[in-house]
């Protein structure tokens, strides 16, 4: 149980393009979801957090207009990166967390964004 | 949410049991202990979570200390499978909304040797 799937697993995109990142929680619901970031070895930076229904919370410095998050159902959450450019390039990986299950996050397998 | 201070690398030998140390010495009552790896190029796994008693699950076990200011992660059998950077990372029980986070920090890097 708890698994978290991510879609598309890789994507290379042209500068200035905008890419969406599909987030699923496979075998239960999800009240809340996360978005975070990795770049080379650093480790995870959190972008956003998202509850079905409302709008997303982002963290300090993340651009909310440039990463669009959408939490329209309690099994999807998408990202979308807009108007991508190099400096884009990373791992993004999202997170489920359950109400009905423990407080403990469930990652999904990333996605790595390459932007030329 | 406390900080916690991991060692940047540790070896282990095949078949062996691994140790990973973790000091939290400013955990609050309400903060829970939990554990992530990430295998290369993969999202983190959950390995297990405790707040004051040691957990054990099919993965790993989680000792905690007395005083809590501490915690160490045991893979009793390591493969070389289980090589991957090891996350402590202590969260407090009162989530919610943007106040539900896991900040993580640079973790130990268990390379397990043949």
């Amino acid at each position: 149980g708890a698994v978290v799937s991510q879609h598309p697993s890789r994507v290379i995109c042209k500068s200035g393009t905008s890419v969406k990142i599909e987030c699923r929680s496979l075998d239960f619901q999800a009240t809340t979801m996360f978005w975070y970031r990795q770049f080379p070895k650093q480790s995870l930076m959190l972008m956003a957090t998202s509850n079905e229904g409302s709008k997303a919370t982002y963290e300090q410095g993340v651009e909310k207009d440039k990463f669009l998050i959408n939490h329209a159902s309690l099994t999807l959450s998408t990202l979308t990166v807009t108007s991508a450019h190099p400096e884009d390039s990373s791992f993004y990986i999202c997170s489920a967390r359950g109400d009905l299950r423990t407080d403990t996050q469930y990652f999904g397998p990333g996605t790595r964004l390459t932007v030329l | 949410d406390a900080k916690t201070t991991q060692p940047p690398s540790m070896d282990c030998a095949e078949g062996r049991a691994a140790n990973l140390p973790c000091n939290h010495s400013t955990i609050s009552g309400n903060e829970y202990v939990y554990w992530y790896r990430q295998i290369h190029s993969q999202g983190p796994q959950y390995i297990i979570h405790g707040l004051k008693n040691n957990e054990t699950n099919e993965m790993a076990s989680l000792i905690i200390t007395e005083d809590r200011k501490s915690s160490t992660l045991i893979l009793p059998h390591a493969t070389l499978r289980d090589t991957a950077v090891y996350y402590c990372i202590v969260r407090s029980s009162n989530s919610g909304g943007s106040n539900y986070k896991l900040t993580f920090g640079k973790g130990t890097l268990l390379t397990v040797n043949p």
